[in-house]
């Protein structure tokens, strides 16, 4: 089966533009999430998907948004792109329950210039 | 709010000896915890969970990890290291009930000398 896939892997933008990045999940898998991860600030949460709702949110500015398609992928969008929005995205799938495990994908790195 | 702690930013060891790598949580209620490990440019692997029942879970790759409510710790473990062990471990749990996401450690790098 396969994993989590996202894309894409590298981008590189500047400062004041928006970015997108998606997310498909393992095949069956309704959950996803997404989580930012930065030298400094470790890995934060933030937002989870399923069954295209938002169902949580961390504590990220309104810039950052995504939303979840009827076929579980899921795409995140931040706006308005500052130097600390550098960081690697991952994103992870699950299925529903709160015991059920989380599986990640590669990430995508992104470098805001 | 639910935390978890991770002591040590590097462990180290030598290859075929134990390894421990600690992990210690606060949860209002019942922990859900996991470990991962991340190779350098890679997503996070799953490892292990501890959800229920026995205090002991065995996980992938000969990992192993012992939880302890009374000293609300989750630490993982291995018998005997390899130098292919070395990355980056984080232990998490899961944010509360209902909640799917997950709250990491600032995660602990382990390297494996030969």
């Amino acid at each position: 089966k396969a994993g989590v896939t996202q894309t894409p892997r590298y981008l590189i933008k500047t400062r004041g533009q928006q970015v997108t990045l998606s997310c498909s999940p393992i095949s069956g898998h309704r959950s996803v999430s997404w989580y930012q991860q930065t030298p400094g600030q470790g890995l934060q949460f933030l937002f989870e998907y399923f069954s295209e709702t938002q169902r949580n949110k961390g504590n990220f500015p309104g810039r950052f948004s995504g939303r979840q398609f009827s076929n579980s992928r899921s795409e995140m969008n931040v706006s308005t792109l500052e130097l600390g929005d550098s960081a690697l995205y991952l994103c992870a799938s699950g299925r529903t329950g709160q015991q059920e495990t989380q599986y990640f994908g590669p990430g995508t790195r992104l470098l805001v210039l | 709010a639910q935390s978890v702690a991770q002591p040590e930013d590097q462990v180290n060891v030598a290859e075929g000896n134990p390894l421990t790598v600690k992990c210690t949580y606060s949860v209002s209620g019942n922990p859900y915890l996991f470990w991962y490990v991340q190779y350098p440019n890679r997503g996070l692997q799953f490892l292990l969970k501890y959800i229920t029942g026995d205090n002991l879970v065995k996980g992938s790759y000969g990992f192993e990890a012992e939880f302890n409510k009374s000293q609300t710790s989750f630490h993982l473990k291995k018998p005997s290291a390899l130098v292919s062990d070395s990355a980056l471990y984080f232990c998490a749990v899961r944010d509360g009930p209902g909640r799917r996401a997950l709250t990491f450690g600032s995660g602990t790098r382990l390297q494996v000398q030969p």
